[in-house]
């Protein structure tokens, strides 16, 4: 069974243009997760998607952040414009809600973001 | 504010010594605390998880250990090998209303042979 797969692995930008990153979790999950680790710190959510649906956005960090789920599969997240703080690396994860309340959450390898 | 503190930030341990990463929480409607396991080009990957109910589990060379009145949950690592080198977070999360994983920062370990 494949993997959650993030694309691209790493993306190098200048300040003020736009982003794209785009996650595909395992194939079944309807739980999506947007996280992001800034250098040294600690992985902080951003968004949770059930199917199409935003569930939460409480950890986005501002408007410059737009995340989609077009029909429940993959999922982009785009940053625009880019700024110097928005580097690190952004991590997606997907689950499989069981009905217990307890899922394991799959995380993909990362996308590092470096705004110059 | 960060609701889940971890330490130390980085360890360097010894082939086959004990490996000791510490975590504290603040939120106590958290019922659920996963580690995590990341290594280099990698995602995090779960290693081990327990919740409140228990005071200890164990897994292998991995023992999660738990207090629930002092809100610390540690991470022990037996027989540290250097195939352990990696960086472990510790998290927390609610069963129900929000599903989101809170993290700590993170603890670099590295196994010297």
């Amino acid at each position: 069974e494949a993997g959650v797969t993030q694309f691209p692995s790493h993306s190098v930008i200048e300040k003020g243009q736009t982003v794209t990153l785009r996650c595909d979790p395992i194939s079944g999950h309807d739980n999506l997760y947007w996280y992001r680790r800034v250098m040294g710190k600690e992985i902080k959510f951003l968004l949770h998607f059930v199917k199409e649906s935003k569930q939460d956005e409480s950890g986005m960090p501002n408007n410059r952040f737009l995340a989609e789920r077009t029909g429940g599969t993959y999922s982009t997240l785009k940053v625009q414009p880019a700024e110097l703080e928005d580097s690190g690396v952004y991590f997606c994860a997907s689950s499989y809600l069981q009905g217990s309340g307890t899922d394991t959450q799959y995380f993909g390898p990362g996308t590092r973001l470096t705004v110059l | 504010q960060q609701q889940v503190k971890q330490s130390p930030q980085s360890l360097i341990v010894q082939k086959g010594g004990i490996s000791i990463i510490n975590c504290a929480y603040e939120n106590t409607a958290f019922d659920y605390f996963p580690w995590y396991q990341q290594f280099p080009g990698k995602g995090p990957a779960l290693l081990i998880a327990i919740r409140p109910d228990v005071s200890e589990k164990k897994e292998g060379r991995f023992t999660i250990s738990f207090n629930k009145s002092a809100k610390q949950f540690s991470l022990h690592i037996m027989d540290s090998q250097p195939g352990d080198s990696a960086t472990y977070f510790c998290a927390a999360r609610r069963d129900t209303g929000r599903r989101a994983l809170t993290f700590g920062s993170g603890t670099r370990l590295q196994v010297q042979p």
